[in-house]
């Protein structure tokens, strides 16, 4: 049974296509996020929802966008596909906005060719 | 702006000895702190985490010191074991930034038998 699950875990796709990335919790948590990591390793927050509201928006470009359904799941559709949005995404979850036990995910790599 | 730095990307020691990994922050207004292990291919786990308003948490093996004043965090794992080898990101949190996570660049700590 895991925590923090994301799908697909390995995603190579052409430039300018359109996809998506699912994240599904079963923690009960009420707090999703996605983070980023990229060739240089740095992990730095995207987006965080709280209770299906968005909190946190980085500067990411808007063809980025979260969409949560109900507080169990964040998913993340990427339009326009660039090459350097190759990197890994992580999705996470706490049990509310403090930064308390966050749980993440085993990570999505997206490979943009 | 970098606000999390691991100066050491690797560390490397033998099993049984002390390993301390480094982490310094730039933003005063971070009041909690966190280490997470991370193996590969899989996502960031919560390891410990400290409060500003201490200067010490222990948890089994591994202790985490944090000198506000010099902005610095050190994790200390002793004994360590060869199963401690993993990349450990230092992260900081405040309530000015969402507390949300942000992350150092990480630490490759190897500890060989």
């Amino acid at each position: 049974d895991t925590a923090v699950s994301q799908t697909p875990k390995y995603l190579v796709t052409q430039m300018g296509n359109d996809k998506s990335i699912k994240c599904e919790q079963n923690l009960g948590h009420d707090t999703m996020y996605w983070y980023k990591q990229d060739s240089k390793k740095f992990l730095k927050i995207m987006f965080s929802y709280n209770n299906k509201e968005l909190i946190i928006n980085e500067t990411v470009p808007n063809r980025f966008s979260p969409k949560s359904p109900d507080k169990a799941h964040l998913n993340l559709h990427i339009n326009s596909l660039e090459l350097g949005d190759s990197a890994v995404y992580f999705c996470a979850s706490s049990q509310d906005l403090r930064p308390y036990g966050y749980t993440f995910g085993s990570g999505t790599r997206l490979t943009v060719v | 702006d970098q606000q999390v730095k691991q100066n050491s990307p690797s560390l490397s020691v033998q099993e049984g000895r002390i390993s301390i990994l480094n982490c310094d922050y730039t933003n005063s207004m971070f009041d909690y702190f966190l280490w997470y292990k991370k193996y590969p291919a899989e996502g960031p786990t919560f390891l410990i985490s400290i409060s500003s308003i201490k200067d010490k948490n222990e948890d089994g093996r591994f202790t985490v010191f944090l000198n506000k004043s010099a902005k610095h965090l050190s994790l200390h794992i002793v004994p360590s074991q060869p199963g401690d080898s993993a990349v450990y990101f230092c992260a900081a949190s405040g309530s000015n930034s969402g507390y949300a996570l942000n992350f150092g660049k990480g630490t490759s700590l190897l500890v060989t038998p």
